[in-house]
């Protein structure tokens, strides 16, 4: 079906341990985002990428790594999970400038 | 940058209500203006859009026009039912840094019956 998924949707992991979360969309859009929801926070752009192998940092990028080899997916990585890190990851796509956002379901991230 | 303020909720009403829900922003340039929902457990969706000054976007029955003189994009509906229960996200967009969008803190929404 066509749209954007989140994978997985629920996860619990350990301080130090290394966790990706996937994000797939098949409408070939250029652009695609991370955020993080917190209470208290709204909505925080952690990085975004304008189109394949290009990524830029967002508003709280500090523990994440991101990378974007083909169009349709951008995982997400933080590489030694912290509980400061404990969210809802939302992941976005959208085709151009001026262009709506659309947004997965979202991942929520336990780290215990 | 740009930043976003949003009243702050919740915002309790009784079904049939009239709603409005403020948003102003600060932006460099000109902005393209979103109203995003969120239903519980569900990502955020599209409510509804402007592009461009006095532009008024709509759909569901919620309106907001983009008013540049006071840098606000209020969200309105007429007439609020129960399902119309969620938070609202009020987002400029950064048009000339990769499509960036700037959420305000979201405003939740309670509908009674």
């Amino acid at each position: 079906d066509a749209g954007i998924t989140q994978s997985p949707r629920y996860k619990i992991t350990e301080t130090g341990r290394q966790v990706t979360l996937m994000c797939h969309q098949t409408w070939s859009h250029s652009y695609m985002f991370w955020y993080r929801q917190d209470l208290g926070h709204g909505l925080r752009l952690i990085y975004y990428s304008a189109a394949a192998d290009i990524t830029d940092k967002g508003e709280v990028p500090d523990g994440y790594v991101v990378s974007r080899s083909k169009t349709e997916n951008f995982p997400l990585t933080l590489e030694s999970a912290t509980r400061s890190q404990t969210s809802v990851y939302f992941c976005a796509s959208s085709a151009a400038g001026g262009q709506p956002q659309h947004f997965g379901d979202g991942t929520r991230l336990s780290i215990l | 940058g740009n930043s976003v303020t949003q009243m702050e909720g919740p915002v309790t009403l009784s079904e049939e209500a009239f709603l409005t829900i403020n948003c102003t922003y600060t932006a460099t340039g000109y902005p393209s203006l979103f109203w995003y929902v969120q239903y519980p457990g569900e990502g955020l969706q599209l409510l509804l859009k402007a592009t461009k000054a006095d532009d008024k976007g709509s759909n569901k029955g919620f309106e907001a026009t983009y008013r540049k003189e006071t840098t606000s994009f209020h969200l309105e509906k007429g007439s609020v039912q129960v399902s119309d229960s969620a938070v609202y996200f009020c987002a400029p967009s950064h048009n000339n840094a990769g499509n960036m969008l700037t959420f305000g803190g979201g405003t939740r929404l309670m509908v009674k019956p």
